[in-house]
């Protein structure tokens, strides 16, 4: 069975400080990585997808991926209070293989 | 652009009654659609998910059924609900591109049963 390991948090940061994300996978061959936010009591939101080794970078947001490691982060530059909600990994590994979804880490950014 | 609906947004219930949550969407032809359920503080849980008119799979056996009576609606009904079918109640969609495979989710509908 595939698993995703998230820490459920809350990871609590400082107001403009780096908040960072982690999260392991078990399946070899998951292809793409996607991070979803989810505000209390609202549905998931994409905020990023990355499906190569490295970093990718999208405004404040860094997705990092290691496939050797499997291993997919996200960084949060100058957190702000809107961005506490809980972040949610989910490795995808192609064909007709569903998503398989962590259970989050819950972000709380203190003003 | 796309667009997904689902409706009723809240929705209480007693133990017993049926159960029939529908998701639309827009702006895109045969799309690959999901129901998940989330349980109070926990994590999505997969229950069905099509990838075209009439084909319907079940991920976790359990007194809901799933039907796509059109390329993009999606039901998910119950005949007599139980306690545990509580929890929040997400649609997705997304365009079957076996590379990717990006989920976009609705607003939810958030299920009491009392």
């Amino acid at each position: 069975q595939k698993e995703v390991e998230q820490n459920s948090g809350p990871l609590s940061v400082p107001e403009g400080a780096i908040a960072s994300l982690n999260c392991t996978y078990s399946d070899r061959v998951s292809q793409s990585f996607f991070w979803y936010r989810q505000y209390s009591g609202k549905s998931p939101e994409l905020i990023m997808s990355i499906y190569s080794n490295g970093d990718k970078e999208d405004g404040r947001f860094t997705a990092q991926l290691n496939k050797a490691s499997q291993y997919v982060s996200l960084l949060i530059r100058d957190s702000q209070p809107s961005d506490s909600a809980t972040y949610l990994c989910a490795p995808y590994s192609g064909g007709y293989q569903k998503v398989t979804f962590g259970t989050g880490t819950k972000l709380q950014v203190i003003p | 652009s796309q667009t997904i609906h689902q409706w009723p947004a809240t929705l209480v219930q007693p133990v017993g009654s049926p159960l029939s949550l529908e998701c639309t969407v827009e702006g895109t032809s045969n799309p690959n659609l999901y129901w998940y359920r989330q349980a109070a503080g926990r994590g999505l849980q997969l229950l069905f998910y099509s990838v075209g008119i009439g084909q319907i799979s079940s991920e976790v056996p359990q007194n809901l059924s799933a039907s796509r009576p059109q390329d993009r609606q999606f039901i998910l009904s119950s005949k007599k609900l139980l306690l545990s079918d509580s929890g929040f109640y997400l649609c997705a969609w997304s365009t079957g591109d076996v590379s990717t495979d990006t989920q976009y989710f609705g607003p939810g509908t958030r299920l009491t049963v009392l």
